[in-house]
């Protein structure tokens, strides 16, 4: 079964430390991984897609398939980061998006 | 000038009671999706529309039904809500590019079931 798995539900850093936000897929196809997030009173949206290999606002994530994880990684962290965070999978054969459980990054002055 | 709009924006309604979501998009997308999110399991697919005669269950659809009235409208309907549907419900679009294409996400409805 495809399946998401973000193991923090809550992480918390300083400003400046590196953040890093750990996501597993379980998927026997191909896999097509994203990250979105929600900052507070906003929307979800779009933060970032593994096929890109684009860095946003300083996130980066690389896709692992040998270990089947897609983690989010920003070297500084900065208190505007502070929000909603959900790792998702793309079911190519489907067209649809499954999500992980989602984890809350506060960022500590 | 939201992309995709969702009303109510809250609600409280009562066990029993039969309640509608609604959603619209100026995308010009195809597909259209609702999910819910609830504290610690993320975001759950109710139904989804790849177009007006196309509607598919998720993976949470019981207890749930939707119409699409246009390729810009997409409802959701609790017929006899009960109180484990209280939860925060959103309405996304996304094109036909595959599923690399950006979804594009409503600003949630709160429902809220006593």
């Amino acid at each position: 079964a495809q399946r998401v798995t973000q193991p923090e539900k809550l992480l918390s850093v300083f400003k400046g430390a590196p953040v890093e936000l750990k996501c597993n897929y379980s998927y026997s196809g191909s896999p097509e991984l994203f990250w979105y997030v929600q900052y507070s009173r906003q929307r979800l949206q779009l933060l970032l897609r593994h096929i890109s290999r684009e860095s946003i606002k300083g996130f980066t994530a690389d896709l692992n398939k040998g270990e089947t994880s897609f983690h989010l990684k920003k070297p500084f962290a900065q208190e505007e980061d502070s929000a909603m965070y959900y790792c998702a999978l793309g079911l190519r054969g489907a067209q649809k998006l499954v999500f992980g459980q989602g984890t809350r990054l506060t960022i500590n002055p | 000038d939201a992309d995709v709009t969702q009303t109510p924006r809250n609600r409280i309604t009562k066990t029993g009671k039969r309640i509608m979501l609604e959603c619209s998009q100026t995308k010009g997308h195809d597909r259209m999706y609702w999910y819910r999110q609830d504290p610690g399991l993320g975001l759950r697919l109710i139904y989804y529309s790849f177009d007006v005669k196309d509607i598919n269950k998720g993976e949470i659809s019981d207890g749930y039904s939707v119409s699409r009235q246009a390729q810009a409208k997409f409802s959701l309907s609790l017929e006899s809500a009960i109180p484990n549907q209280t939860a925060l419900y959103f309405c996304a679009t996304s094109g036909t590019g595959g599923t690399n294409t950006e979804a594009f996400f409503g600003q949630g409805t709160r429902l809220t079931v006593v």
